[in-house]
């Protein structure tokens, strides 16, 4: 059962233009959203975040949505940019004691051509 | 600070053999966080480290598996008479463990690559 969906599993854009990456969750507990950026061989880095007491979270060229309602959150990069390729994860954890292990969805690979 | 490190990189075993991958967290990180990748999927969660104290264990570990933080600093992740499932990278994380506040982001190694023949 996934509790973290990301239902694209690829996406292509063009250099310059937004990059949109949507994640879509099931578990109304979970209080803490992360983005991750992971290339090949490597472990994931981390990109930003957003507490589930705002809606929208800004840093740089990334902006990361939530709609709590709707169990949805994006992230947007904008300008994308060739070097932005790679697989993004969307993970989310919940308070369950002092663990806040991760759920993770599956990725979306983004390609940025130039 | 140089960030979340991991050794070996890449280990080849022969199945039934024993292994051992260390990660060295940011220092002053009380949380530690062991990860299961396999191709297509996300990380998974094994085991978790608040300092040396281990407080909860995945069902995916299994008895072959085993963690320590002894001084709670390093971590030690053990799989004993490796199975050809348990090829996979294996991701060490650690974060600052805020009290009482759910912004605890982790922070990832570059992973350990274990391939079982």
């Amino acid at each position: 059962d996934q509790q973290v969906k990301q239902n694209s599993p690829s996406l292509s854009v063009q250099e310059g233009r937004i990059s949109i990456l949507n994640c879509d969750y099931t578990n109304s507990m979970f209080d803490y959203f992360l983005w991750y950026k992971k290339y090949p061989a490597e472990g994931p880095t981390f990109l930003i975040s957003i507490s589930s007491i705002k809606d929208k979270n800004e840093d740089g060229r990334f902006t990361v949505f939530l709609n709590k309602s709707a169990k949805h959150l994006s992230l947007h990069i904008v300008p994308s940019q060739p070097g932005d390729s790679a697989v993004y994860f969307c993970a989310a954890s919940e308070r369950a004691g002092n663990n806040r292990k991760l759920i993770w969805g599956l990725g979306t690979s983004l390609a940025v051509n130039p | 600070d140089t960030g979340v490190s991991q050794d070996p990189r890449h280990k080849i075993t022969k199945r039934g053999q024993n292994v051992t991958f260390r990660c060295d967290p940011i220092s002053e990180h009380n949380r530690l966080y062991w990860y299961r990748q396999t191709l297509g999927q996300g990380p998974e969660f094994l085991t978790y480290f608040q300092n040396e104290a281990q407080l909860e264990k995945s069902r995916l570990l299994s008895d072959r598996f085993s963690a320590e933080r002894p001084k709670g600093s390093f971590s030690t992740l053990e799989i004993q008479r490796t199975e050809q499932g348990d090829s996979a990278m294996y991701l060490c994380a650690s974060s600052q463990g805020l009290a009482g506040g759910p912004t605890d982001t982790q922070y990832f190694g570059p992973g350990t690559r274990l391939t079982v023949l």
